[in-house]
């Protein structure tokens, strides 16, 4: 079975600090990890995604996550926040048969001025 | 932007009467997905569609139905709407099954069912 614990329901950062949100998986089946990002009153928008090959892998909006088996981990992160990157995230994995694509709770991220 | 459309984009109904919420999406992808969204859980996938006329339950499907008669059109319907069914409702689309592939989410549609 595949499951995504993201960690921490909010995130709060100042304009120009790093960003850095959290996603562990759970799977049976070699892992294909998403992001998703949800800006207020939007539908959900791919930010970037691991399926094989390079384990740091660059997304829209200079985000980037690093897959790391040993950690189960695919951290999401970003040098320098900009107020335009408040919005939800949600870190996905991919099941076994593409009708599933497993969510976890999400983050919201704020940005302070 | 992948074009998908939902409509209506905002509903207050009665618990108790039907409704039905519209994807249409211009991209002639083959599957197409309804999602609910609730505050800590995530998106929760309700039924998906992997052509016309084939569709299959998903995690939470209970008290839903679907219909796809046309490549383009996917219809979600509460037969009778209760207070628990009060969520955002996603449609999303992707082009193949695999795993690796991309599913592209519409605008939603925000239900209140009071």
């Amino acid at each position: 079975a595949q499951s995504v614990t993201q960690l921490g329901s909010h995130v709060s950062v100042s304009e120009g600090a790093l960003v850095l949100l959290r996603c562990n998986y759970s799977s049976s089946v070699p892992p294909y990890l998403f992001w998703y990002v949800q800006y207020p009153n939007q539908g959900l928008q791919l930010l970037l995604k691991y399926t094989t090959g390079a384990t740091l892998v660059k997304g829209i909006n200079g985000f980037e996550a690093e897959f790391k088996k040993s950690e189960t981990s695919f951290h999401l992160t970003k040098p320098s926040a900009h107020m335009s990157d408040a919005a939800e995230y949600f870190c996905a994995v991919s099941g076994v048969g593409a009708d599933k694509l497993i969510f976890g709770t999400g983050t919201r991220l704020q940005v302070f001025p | 932007d992948a074009g998908i459309t939902q409509s209506p984009r905002h509903k207050v109904t009665e618990t108790g009467t039907p409704v039905t919420l519209r994807c249409h999406q211009t991209e002639n992808h083959r599957y197409m997905y309804w999602y609910r969204q609730d505050p800590g859980h995530g998106l929760r996938l309700i039924h998906y569609s992997y052509g016309v006329k084939d569709t299959d339950k998903g995690e939470v499907s209970d008290g839903y139905s679907v219909s796809r008669s046309k490549t383009e059109d996917f219809l979600l319907t509460l037969e009778s709407a209760t207070s628990s069914q009060t969520s955002v409702y996603f449609c999303a689309i992707s082009e193949s099954r695999s795993r690796t592939d991309t599913q592209y989410f519409g605008p939603g549609t925000r239900l209140t069912v009071l």
